[in-house]
């Protein structure tokens, strides 16, 4: 099955500076790449995706990469805010039945935002 | 949370009881699916459903089964709760699309067996 790997665990950065996580996945006909933020005790929400025809996709502050050939994508937040302290989910698609395929997540990673 | 009502909230049981905990949608989208999240893991598979009386398995199934009787309704069970089936769990839907649609989350169930 699919594996998805998520760096680093835990992200301290000083407010307004930027914030990188990142992501590897096994399955190479995975074609699907959503980001999730999770704050404490709600569910994770979509704050940004990627299908794997695009390599770069923007929306305001976060920005994500994805390289298909090395497998790996990234989620980038620039000018970060308290706000944006939270915990985030990659996540990349994988077949789970006859021609079905559902997200496999990373284990995500914790996002403080000094001020 | 996307008209997602996940129910109950929190719940504390015993070891080798069952539990049903309920996912109830009004958006109408035909996907629905169980995760449970547990820390160091992220959010893992359990059951996922393509539509009425369709459902099928995730990557972590074992000790849970599914019923979706109705489109907006799709229960998981716990036959008999072990200490290791301690977790949050997420009920998430998506459009006709399935996975290339937008998930939405639930706001989760807090289940501790003891």
């Amino acid at each position: 099955g699919e594996n998805v790997e998520q760096h680093p665990s835990t992200l301290s950065v000083q407010e307004g500076d930027s914030a990188v996580i990142k992501c590897t996945y096994s399955d190479s006909a995975s074609n699907y790449f959503p980001w999730y933020k999770q704050e404490l005790g709600k569910g994770p929400q979509l704050i940004i995706d990627i299908r794997s025809n695009v390599g770069e996709k923007k929306d305001q502050r976060i920005a994500v990469t994805l390289n298909k050939t090395a497998k790996h994508f990234s989620l980038h937040i620039t000018e970060t805010q308290p706000e944006d302290s939270a915990v985030y989910f990659c996540a990349a698609s994988n077949r789970v039945g006859a021609g079905r395929r559902a997200l496999t997540f990373g284990s995500g990673t914790r996002l403080q935002v000094q001020p | 949370d996307a008209g997602i009502t996940q129910s109950p909230r929190h719940k504390v049981t015993e070891t080798g009881t069952p539990v049903t905990l309920r996912c109830h949608q009004t958006e109408n989208h035909r996907y629905m699916y169980w995760y449970r999240q547990d820390p160091g893991h992220g959010l893992r598979l359990i059951h996922y459903s393509y539509g009425v009386k369709d459902t099928d398995k995730g990557e972590v199934s074992d000790g849970y089964s599914v019923s979706r009787s109705k489109t907006e309704d799709f229960l998981l069970t716990l036959e008999s709760a072990t200490s290791s089936q301690t977790s949050v769990y997420f009920c998430a839907i998506s459009g006709a699309g399935g996975l290339n649609e937008k998930l939405f989350f639930g706001s989760g169930t807090q289940l501790s067996v003891l």
